[in-house]
């Protein structure tokens, strides 16, 4: 079974500073991966997906995660962070591409002034 | 993407009464719907999975008869939790089966309160 493991429930970084959210899978087959964002009391958004293409995929607000099998991770990072990046993410992984996705535990991002 | 609607957004209800979520899918035929809870600051856990025109399918731990979930048409899903307690108190999201195109759509989700 497939399941993915984020490093820090809460991380916090400065405005303009890097951000840097861990996701490592677990998966016996090649997994495809989601990073979502969640504002508080509302859905998921999607942030962006792995499926198999390219391993560097860009998503929306300036995020981006790279994918590396060696690794089995899928980590997300923004080069600077704005005020209003201050969420709860989740990664997610789906083995088939249509089966109901597994989170990870989440990691909730501040952003300091 | 797909679209999905869910409704209500908020709910307070007393104790021993049922609640009523619904989800619809606006631009698609949702044959599957995935129902999530989400526990105070903790991740989605998948409740069970509806499909349209059959019964939906429980993870293992979820009271199916408190959980009600109905399927009738290819554009609603529902969820009824029955006899609510204040444990039952949680977040409360469906999300059709998706697909790499769509990237798996969410709805904005049903924040449950049982006083």
């Amino acid at each position: 079974a497939q399941s993915v493991t984020q490093l820090g429930s809460h991380v916090s970084v400065s405005e303009g500073a890097l951000v840097l959210l861990r996701c490592n899978y677990s998966s016996s087959v090649p997994p495809y991966l989601f990073w979502y964002v969640q504002y508080p009391n509302q859905g998921l958004q999607l942030l962006l997906k792995y499926t198999s293409a390219a391993t560097l995929v860009k998503g929306i607000n300036g995020f981006e995660a790279e994918f590396k099998k060696s690794e089995t991770s899928f980590h997300l990072t923004k080069p600077s962070a704005h005020m209003s990046d201050a969420a709860e993410y989740f990664c997610a992984v789906s083995d088939q591409g249509n089966t109901p996705l597994v989170f990870g535990k989440g990691t909730r991002l501040s952003v300091i002034a | 993407g797909a679209v999905v609607s869910q409704h209500p957004s908020r709910v307070i209800c007393k104790s021993g009464t049922s609640v009523k979520i619904e989800c619809r899918s606006l631009d698609f035929q949702a044959t599957t719907m995935f129902w999530y809870r989400q526990f105070p600051k903790k991740s989605l856990m998948l409740m069970a999975t509806s499909n349209e025109g059959s019964k939906a399918t429980y993870e293992q731990g979820v009271e199916k008869d408190k959980f009600l979930i109905n399927h009738a048409s290819l554009t609603l899903s529902t969820l009824t939790v029955t006899s609510a307690h204040p444990e039952d108190s949680s977040f409360y999201i469906c999300s059709p089966k998706g697909s790499l195109s769509s990237g798996y759509t969410f709805g904005s989700g049903t924040r449950l309160t049982v006083v």
